[in-house]
């Protein structure tokens, strides 16, 4: 059981390339998160997706876009890449229902973009 | 929108007792959860508050109190390896999806 696992684990790119990250869980939980951490803006919501063929815009989606094709999948793209897009990328899956299901989360993604 | 406080960096010895206090502000109040994250490493998962009261998790516990906005992470015998960031998140029951608003987290360095 890996639980949550994300590729690639770095990543540099220069300004205005794309790339996707790629967020795959094997809980089966229905609910997928993408967070960036930055320093001392601790973890803000991207993009997340409560099930199978749906996403939603969380805090700070702008300059990302997802997909989530495949229950266990969730895909973070950036078309065309920016220096304030560094940061550490982290996905995170939980349960679907409400209560004590915290979120488990992968071990992230350090993306520098020069 | 959500509004979620802590310190951002608190130091205490090994073996000594540390109070790590979280304060929110938030519509539709839906659970307070603490996480672990060390350096370059993902967080997890430590406690979860939804009740007033306190929650025991072996040499961690956690407070809510919903009426003051208010929680603390109390962390007892303290070791070396507690040194790490702890994060403050929120649950509110407008917009579902089981999102979570995190704080800025709290750096604790434990010394010798």
């Amino acid at each position: 059981n890996a639980g949550v696992t994300q590729t690639p684990k770095f990543r540099v790119l220069k300004t205005g390339q794309s790339m996707t990250l790629l967020c795959a869980q094997d809980m089966n939980h229905e609910y997928m998160y993408w967070y960036r951490q930055d320093p001392g803006m601790g973890l803000r919501l991207i993009h997340y997706s409560v099930g199978e063929g749906t996403t939603a815009k969380g805090e700070v989606p702008d300059g990302y876009n997802v997909s989530r094709l495949k229950k266990q999948n969730f895909l973070l793209g950036l078309e065309s890449a920016a220096p304030s897009q560094t940061s550490v990328y982290f996905c995170a899956s939980s349960e679907s229902v409400a209560g004590a299901y915290e979120q488990y989360f992968g071990p992230g993604t350090r993306l520098t973009v020069t | 929108g959500q509004n979620i406080d802590q310190p951002t960096e608190m130091t205490a010895t090994e073996g000594a007792i540390v109070q790590i206090n979280c304060t929110y502000q938030t519509s539709g109040f839906n659970g307070l959860f603490w996480y672990q994250q060390h350096a370059g490493e993902a967080p997890t998962f430590l406690s979860y508050n939804v009740l007033d009261g306190l929650e025991e998790k072996g040499r961690f516990s956690s407070f809510l109190s919903r009426s003051k906005g208010y929680s603390y992470l109390l962390l007892k015998e303290l070791q070396m390896k507690d040194s790490a960031s702890y994060l403050c998140a929120v649950r509110a029951i407008t917009g579902g999806g089981n999102k979570l608003t995190f704080g800025t987290g709290t750096q604790l360095k434990v010394e010798l």
